[in-house]
């Protein structure tokens, strides 16, 4: 079945550095989804993306998606003290699947 | 509108009891998943329905997991014999096809 993973586990990230996350699926996917859930709380959801190659940006949040539809990735530049928590990226193939997620700290 | 809504927010049990968990959608949502979440396993989806019908329920551990939807603003998640294992939080979340999934707010359940 479908299966995505997401790498490294634990992000731990100085103040004002950069940072990328990834996801790989094992399959193709229609689309992709990133989440962020802060420590106590819930995913809330960021980004959608659809097409292959695509790269959409938030502020200093770099997405991108595959040109295979297989892998996306998460940059964030000047790390800051509100990045702080766990961000998932979720796989549209046949079953929606969550990986693992990213569990972001920054030191001041 | 109000999100998700999840109740309660904190249920404490002892092993054996009978567990029910509940979600209100976002009224218009077509879609409702339930999710199990812990440090060990990550988020699971358990079951998800469309249009008020169980799609697929193949994340549902085990028979003394249930869900239903009775209708489009309501659903279960039911646990009967709870054991301590089922500890974690559990989350409903919903959306439109197609589109992004909004998460309520989590019950915590701890099982003793």
């Amino acid at each position: 079945g479908q299966q995505v993973m997401q790498i490294p586990q634990y992000q731990h990230v100085q103040e004002g550095e950069d940072f990328t996350t990834y996801c790989n699926s094992s399959t193709t996917l229609s689309n992709i989804q990133w989440y962020k859930q802060r420590p106590g709380g819930h995913p809330v959801f960021l980004i959608q993306l659809v097409k292959s190659g695509e790269v959409k940006k938030q502020k200093r949040l770099t997405f991108q998606f595959g040109e295979a539809k297989k892998n996306s990735s998460l940059h964030i530049t000047a790390t800051q003290t509100t990045d702080v928590g766990t961000y998932f990226c979720a796989g549209s193939g046949y079953k929606l699947s969550f990986g693992a997620g990213t569990t972001v700290t920054v030191r001041a | 509108d109000a999100g998700v809504i999840q109740s309660p927010r904190h249920e404490v049990t002892e092993m054996g009891q009978e567990v029910t968990l509940r979600c209100k959608p976002i009224s218009g949502h077509d879609y409702l998943f339930w999710y199990r979440q812990t440090m060990m396993r990550g988020l699971e989806l358990l079951i998800y329905f469309n249009n008020n019908v169980p799609i697929d329920d193949s994340g549902m551990p085990e028979d003394r997991f249930s869900a239903k939807m009775p209708n489009a603003s309501f659903s279960t998640l039911k646990i009967q014999p709870s054991e301590p294992r089922d500890s974690a939080v559990y989350f409903c979340a919903s959306s439109r096809v197609g589109y992004e999934q909004y998460f309520g707010p989590g019950t915590r359940l701890t099982v003793t």
